[in-house]
């Protein structure tokens, strides 16, 4: 079935630095693709889903690039700010998975001063 | 809308003991519900999945049960904690099985502390 592997599990970027993180995935046959934020303590807000179809997906400060080619989903946040501070975890739904969403194990974000 | 309401927020209970966990969506008829588990500080293991009043899928075992008693009601329980139930159990929704909605809407979660 699919595998996620995302890296890193931890990152920590300089208030106004971009923050990079990325997810590789195992089946060619994905489809949807998911990136959640979960600040502290709390549940996990959707930040944006993507499609196949679709390489290049801005959201509010982050972007998101799909690379079929690759196996890769990739969460950019440009000029990170302390409310970026969070785990974040991609997800991927396929065929192989029985359309059940398959997470990867996170990257907690500490954005610092 | 659609809210999503958990309960209770969090739990502190001995090993041995029963556990019951609850889960209600308001807004939207006849949603996929879904337990996820998630061990502190790490990724999210779905344990059950519904499509229907009635009918439960499990998707790992971990001495946990799941029912589905009404259409927006979902519960989590367990006749004997262990140690390894501790963690934070978060249930969803979404509008689709497999379809192109087949996003996940998450509730806030329920802290277990098993001691």
């Amino acid at each position: 079935g699919e595998q996620v592997e995302q890296r890193p599990p931890h990152l920590s970027v300089r208030e106004g630095d971009s923050a990079f993180i990325t997810c590789t995935y195992t089946d060619p046959n994905s489809y949807y693709f998911f990136w959640y934020k979960q600040e502290p303590g709390a549940s996990l807000q959707l930040l944006m889903k993507v499609f196949s179809s679709t390489e290049i997906n801005e959201g509010q400060g982050f972007t998101v690039l799909l690379n079929k080619k690759d196996k890769r989903l990739s969460l950019n946040l440009t000029a990170a700010h302390p409310g970026d501070s969070a785990a974040y975890f991609c997800a991927v739904s396929s065929t192989s998975s029985g359309q059940k969403l398959v997470f990867g194990q996170g990257t907690i974000l500490k954005v610092y001063l | 809308a659609q809210t999503i309401h958990q309960w209770p927020v969090a739990e502190i209970k001995a090993v041995g003991s029963p556990l019951s966990l609850g889960c209600t969506i308001k807004g939207k008829s006849s949603p996929n519900l879904y337990w996820y588990w998630q061990a502190t500080g790490g990724t999210l293991q779905q344990l059950f999945y519904s499509i229907t009043v009635g009918q439960v899928e499990s998707v790992v075992q971990l001495n946990l049960s799941a029912s589905r008693p009404k259409d927006d009601q979902f519960i989590l329980s367990t006749e004997k904690l262990l140690l390894s139930h501790s963690g934070f159990y978060l249930c969803a929704w979404s509008l689709d099985w497999g379809g192109v909605q087949n996003t996940l809407y998450f509730g806030a979660g329920t802290r277990l502390s098993v001691l």
